[in-house]
C-alpha cells in the first residue's frame, strides 16, 4: 500500500508562475518530510524539509507546507525557472523513507 | 569521497544470470538504503541498514535479493537468476543517523540495470 502519494504524474507551469507540487499521505506517525528533486539519468537530490512541529518551511524560492489534519503537504516554487523542470517525489521519514510516485514538472521559457 | 558512490552506473545482463551491484555510502553516516525505481513508477525501497543492527529486508522483492553491508560501509546489493522485470534503476542512499530521528538521505546516481 502506498503510504505517500502524489496525485498528479505531471505539471506544466509558465516561467515566473508560481507551481504547486502536491502530496498526501496516510499515516499519522510520520513526523519529518522531504521534498526530492530528480533530473534524468541522475540521482535524486534532497530539495527541503519539514518537521511535523512545523507547518511551513522556506529556503528561498522553494517553500513546504504541512497539514498535518489533512495529512497533505506542498511544496511551493516561485518563481518557476526553467532548470526547476524535473521529477519531485515527496517522503515521508520513519525507519526509513517512504517515496511517493512523483510529479514531473515541466517549466515553459 | 564526498558522496555516495555506485557502480556500475550500467549493467546489461542476460536473463538468469547473477548481479552485483555496489554502494559506496559517505563516510561515517550509519544508515543505507537500497532502493529501486522501474520504468514510469515510483522509488521503491528494498532494504534498510542501520548501524550493527539487523536489516530491514522487508521490501525486498524476492528471495532471489540480498544484500550485505561489510564494516558498517560498503553494500553489496546481489540479484539471482535475473529475470527481465528485474529491470530498473536501482539507487542507494546513505544518512547520517537513522531516518526516524529526522534526517535527509544522500543518493547515489542508480545502477541502471537492463536483462535481456
Amino acid at each position: 500500500d502506498q503510504q505517500v502519494k502524489q496525485n498528479s504524474p505531471s505539471l506544466s507551469v509558465q516561467e515566473g508562475r508560481i507551481s504547486i507540487l502536491n502530496c498526501d499521505y496516510t499515516n499519522s506517525m510520520f513526523d519529518y518530510f522531504l521534498w526530492y528533486k530528480k533530473y534524468p539519468a541522475e540521482g535524486p537530490t534532497f530539495l527541503i524539509s519539514i518537521s511535523s512541529i512545523k507547518d511551513k518551511n522556506e529556503d528561498g524560492r522553494f517553500t513546504v507546507f504541512l497539514n498535518k489534519s489533512a495529512k497533505h503537504l506542498s511544496l511551493h516554487i516561485v518563481p518557476s525557472q526553467p532548470g526547476d523542470s524535473a521529477v519531485y517525489f515527496c517522503a515521508a521519514s520513519a525507519d526509513q523513507f517512504y517515496f511517493g510516485t512523483g510529479t514531473s514538472l515541466t517549466v515553459i521559457p | 569521497g564526498a558522496g555516495v558512490s555506485q557502480s556500475p552506473s550500467n549493467k546489461v545482463t542476460e536473463k538468469g544470470k547473477d548481479v552485483e551491484l555496489r554502494c559506496d555510502p559517505i563516510s561515517g553516516h550509519t544508515a543505507l538504503y537500497w532502493y529501486r525505481q522501474s520504468l514510469g513508477q515510483g522509488l521503491e525501497f528494498l532494504i534498510y541498514f542501520q548501524g550493527n543492527s539487523a536489516p530491514d529486508k522487508s521490501g525486498l522483492p524476492s528471495d532471489r535479493f540480498s544484500a550485505e553491508r561489510t564494516g558498517g560501509s560498503v553494500s553489496t546489493l546481489t540479484i539471482q537468476r535475473t529475470q527481465q522485470e528485474d529491470s530498473a534503476v536501482y539507487l542507494c542512499a546513505s544518512s547520517r543517523i537513522r531516518a526516524r530521528l529526522g534526517t535527509e538521505a544522500f543518493f547515489g546516481q542508480g545502477t541502471r540495470l537492463t536483462v535481456v
